[in-house]
């Protein structure tokens, strides 16, 4: 099945630096990556996905990269807020039969005010 | 809308006794996931059911754990006998269409066993 790894397990940033989170899969065929961001104590949240058939997607200050060839995408988080401090997972998917959505083990992000 | 609902928010019980959590989808969405959380293992999905049928249970770590979905507005997850290894946080998810639409998570269920 789908296996997906997260670097660095814990990032540091200052307040308004960006931040970077690198997701690596290893089944070529996968098409779907979602990123949810957990905040201590509470339930994840979708915050961006993006599909195959795009290389990148932005939503404010999120943005999404996918390196098909490589099988890694990446978080980009400009302009960090206090607020941005959570645990970000990633998942990766083959959107065709009976595939689950495999996820990461999480990285921490803690931008330092 | 209310968001997905789940119960109790903590459960706190002794090996060997039963357990049931609950959990009640947003109105409409027709796919319902259970997952574990636990430092160790991180997000783990137990099971998938789409339209109320399981579609994916490979995740349920062993006979101990049982699902259902009897309507389309509940679900139960029973661990029978529990032991102090499946204290985790259990998350109840749902969406409109199955992976590939957003999942909106419950509040999740924080499991003790002693």
């Amino acid at each position: 099945g789908e296996n997906v790894e997260q670097h660095p397990s814990t990032l540091s940033v200052q307040e308004g630096d960006s931040a970077v989170i690198k997701c690596t899969y290893s089944d070529s065929a996968s098409n779907y990556f979602p990123w949810y961001k957990q905040e201590l104590g509470k339930r994840p949240q979708l915050i961006i996905d993006i599909r195959s058939n795009v290389g990148e997607k932005k939503d404010q200050r999120i943005a999404v990269t996918l390196n098909k060839t490589a099988k890694h995408f990446s978080l980009h988080i400009t302009e960090t807020q206090p607020e941005d401090s959570a645990v970000y997972f990633c998942a990766a998917l083959k959107a065709y039969g009976n595939n689950r959505l495999a996820f990461g083990k999480g990285n921490q992000v803690v931008v330092i005010p | 809308d209310a968001g997905v609902i789940q119960s109790p928010r903590h459960e706190v019980t002794e090996m060997g006794q039963e357990v049931t959590l609950r959990c009640k989808p947003i109105s409409g969405h027709n796919s319902l996931f259970w997952y574990r959380q636990t430092m160790m293992r991180g997000l783990e999905l137990l099971i998938y059911f789409n339209n109320n049928v399981p579609i994916d249970d490979s995740g349920m770590p062993e006979d101990r754990f049982s699902a259902k979905m009897p309507n389309a507005s509940f679900s139960t997850l029973k661990i029978q006998p529990s032991e102090p290894r499946d204290s985790a946080v259990y998350f109840c998810a749902s969406s409109s269409g199955g992976y590939t639409d957003t999942q909106y998570f419950g509040p999740g269920t924080r499991l003790t066993v002693l």
